[in-house]
């Protein structure tokens, strides 16, 4: 039972193009969602996160939506570079438990220049 | 401040061996989990260990343990090796208490034979 559904799971985008990830979960306990980017050789490293108390959090040319209603969220890269071009994970675990993250598949994103 | 280390990089046994892989936690982190990493199944949560106790347990079998020493460093195990258990293993450290992010390493890559 995959209980975090990340799409897509690929993604290319230009070069100062918006890059958007989505995510849906099933388990109404979740309460805490990060994003980890990954370069290859690399741990995943975390990007941003967000608790359900808010529709949106913003970090930089990064930016998490949230509806909790329809238990999905979203990643937003703004300005994409080629830089940015990784794995990108969603993730949700329970306020009890941060360290115990259910992670979405991933998506592999590739900025062109 | 020194990141997550985790020791060997990489790994080739055969199917039925054993391995021992080594964490060594961000320096004050006292929750050490452990991930396994595999392209079919995605980032999935093995345990986590917090002041030397197992406090959270992922749906693995029993040939995977763990253990995590008084200076937080943990160890994790596999025993009667499959070709299924290659993967990148990771290790992540976190405070432990509150609200603190999980912190990876650049894991360990088990090759099963």
């Amino acid at each position: 039972q995959q209980q975090v559904k990340q799409s897509p799971q690929s993604l290319i985008v230009q070069k100062g193009g918006i890059s958007i990830i989505n995510c849906a979960y099933e388990n109404t306990a979740f309460d805490y969602f990060p994003w980890y980017q990954q370069f290859p050789g690399k741990g995943p490293a975390l990007l941003i996160a967000i608790r359900p108390d808010v529709s949106e959090k913003k970090e930089g040319r990064f930016t998490i939506s949230f509806n909790k209603s329809a238990k999905q969220f979203s990643l937003h890269i703004m300005d994409s570079q080629p830089g940015d071009s990784a794995t990108y994970f969603c993730a949700a675990s329970l306020n009890s438990g941060y360290s115990t993250l259910t992670f979405g598949k991933g998506t592999m994103l590739l900025v062109s220049p | 401040k020194a990141g997550v280390t985790q020791t060997p990089r990489y790994l080739i046994k055969t199917r039925g061996q054993q391995v021992t892989l080594s964490c060594s936690p961000i320096s004050g982190h006292r929750s050490v989990s452990w991930y396994q990493q595999t392209p079919g199944q995605g980032l999935q949560f093995l345990f986590e260990y917090f002041s030397e106790t197992q406090r959270n347990k992922g749906n693995f079998p029993g040939r995977f343990s763990g253990r995590q020493f008084s200076n937080s460093r943990s160890e994790m195990n596999v025993s009667t090796l499959e070709l299924g258990d290659s993967a990148l293993y990771l290790c992540a450290s976190t405070v432990g208490q509150g609200n603190s992010p999980l912190h990876f390493g650049n894991g360990t890559r088990l090759t099963v034979t």
